[in-house]
């Protein structure tokens, strides 16, 4: 079965750090890799997307993700965090001929001053 | 600016009530779904439609029904709800895409969380 997991649960970091949020996917077949980001009492926006071509993705306030197809993976990284990065974020994979997007199940992200 | 909205954003219902939760998009997209979120399991699809009057199955549809009939509203229905549906829904939506692929953002509402005592 197609499986997204996020390898943490919650990563606390102080504030002007870099932080990684790591995420895998199961898949024999072509993927498109997704993170979205869900602040406080709202839905989910997207983050950043890798459809195909580079594998270094850059996205939205100033994150950026790398596809390693070797070793399915598709971590979100940020050099500098700030405060207003504390949400909970999540990867999400679609397949080819295929409607559904497979989320993993979110990793909450503490950043402290 | 495009907007996924749902119409509540809070609902406490008792066991046993029907309950409707509805979903409108203003992007004139053909794809909408519904999602659960639960913490520690992330979003799992409960329904989706690609058209008018058409309905998939998602991961968890036991429990819930849906209704499309008119492109831009999806409601999603607990024709008797209990406890175990306590959650937060979130509807969600995408433009027609070739070959049936999900390659393209999906557009989120703000989420309904549902408690049912």
């Amino acid at each position: 079965a197609q499986s997204v997991t996020q390898l943490d649960s919650q990563v606390p970091v102080f504030e002007e750090a870099p932080v990684e949020l790591r995420c895998n996917y199961s898949s024999s077949v072509s993927v498109y890799l997704f993170w979205y980001v869900q602040y406080p009492n709202q839905g989910l926006q997207l983050l950043l997307k890798y459809l195909s071509g580079s594998t270094l993705v850059k996205g939205i306030n100033g994150f950026e993700a790398e596809f390693n197809k070797s070793q399915t993976s598709f971590h979100l990284r940020k050099p500098s965090v700030h405060i207003s990065d504390t949400a909970e974020y999540f990867c999400a994979v679609s397949y080819t001929g295929g409607f559904k997007t497979i989320f993993g199940a979110g990793t909450r992200l503490f950043v402290k001053a | 600016d495009v907007k996924v909205t749902q119409s509540s954003r809070y609902l406490v219902k008792r066991t046993g009530e029907k309950v409707f939760l509805e979903c409108v998009q203003d992007m004139d997209h053909e794809n909408m779904f519904w999602y659960r979120q639960d913490p520690g399991l992330g979003l799992r699809l409960i329904y989706f439609s690609y058209d008018v009057k058409m309905k998939e199955k998602g991961d968890i549809p036991e429990g819930y029904s849906v209704s499309r009939e008119k492109k831009e509203r999806f409601s999603l229905i607990l024709e008797s709800a209990s406890t175990n549906q306590t959650s937060m829904y979130l509807c969600a939506s995408t433009p027609y895409q070739q070959g049936l692929t999900n390659t393209g953002e999906l557009f989120f509402g703000e989420g309904s969380r549902l408690t049912v005592l």
